[in-house]
């Protein structure tokens, strides 16, 4: 079973710009969550999506978007990127039914530097 | 405030030393996992533990679901180099689909 893919690794971007980050979740499961992690904060939940739905958010700015498509494949978006937007994304998957026991399948992760 | 505080926050230990790491909450948890994340990396889950008192052992790593459900152990034996990393315990309250995290115990065996 393929895992959780996340692309890009890495990207270099510079203050005012926007970035896109894409994660193809394990094939069955349909709930992805987005992470930030920093050493100062640690992981803190940015949103998650249940078949195209954004049914939990975190407390981020506007400026953090996302969507789920059909094939439950998610993208992130950043806008207006700040200096301490630097951070690695993790996105994660899960069944995310009704059962779920909170359990995630996280991918490698894609380290974002803004200069 | 954090809602899971995990200690200690650094343990720097030699090959073949015991170690234990507690992750607590004033939070009652449905259930609760423990992730091992190595440089670079995303999280690997290890465990989930959902019964109060439960006691889980996945080979070298011991881990402990406190009675109440509000804290738990990780409890390594002989620790070896392969064990280093950031260990990351996260708490489902009920009726949740999203965990929290605490900020991890950085974990370095030396050699």
């Amino acid at each position: 079973k393929a895992g959780v893919t996340q692309t890009p690794r890495y990207l270099i971007k510079t203050r005012g710009q926007q970035v896109t980050l894409s994660c193809s979740p394990i094939s069955g499961h349909r709930s992805v969550s987005w992470y930030q992690q920093t050493p100062g904060q640690g992981l803190q939940f940015l949103f998650e999506y249940f078949s195209e739905t954004q049914r939990n958010k975190g407390n981020f700015p506007g400026r953090f978007s996302g969507r789920q498509f059909s094939n439950s494949r998610s993208e992130m978006n950043v806008s207006t990127l700040e200096l301490g937007d630097s951070a690695l994304y993790l996105c994660a998957s899960s069944w995310g039914g009704g059962s779920n026991t909170g359990e995630l399948f996280f991918g490698e992760g894609s380290r974002l530097t803004v200069l | 405030t954090q809602l899971l505080e995990q200690s200690p926050q650094f343990l720097s230990i030699q090959e073949g030393e015991n170690l234990t790491v507690y992750c607590n909450s004033s939070s009652v948890f449905s259930s609760l996992q423990w992730y091992r994340q190595e440089p670079g990396e995303g999280p690997v889950l290890l465990v989930t533990v959902v019964t109060g008192g439960e006691v889980k052992k996945l080979k070298r790593l011991t881990f402990q679901f406190g009675d109440a459900r509000k804290d738990s152990s990780l409890h390594i034996t002989a620790a070896q180099p392969g064990d280093t990393g950031l260990y990351l315990c996260a708490g489902v309250v009920g009726g949740s689909y999203i965990p929290t995290f605490g900020r991890g115990t950085s974990l370095i065996v030396h050699p």
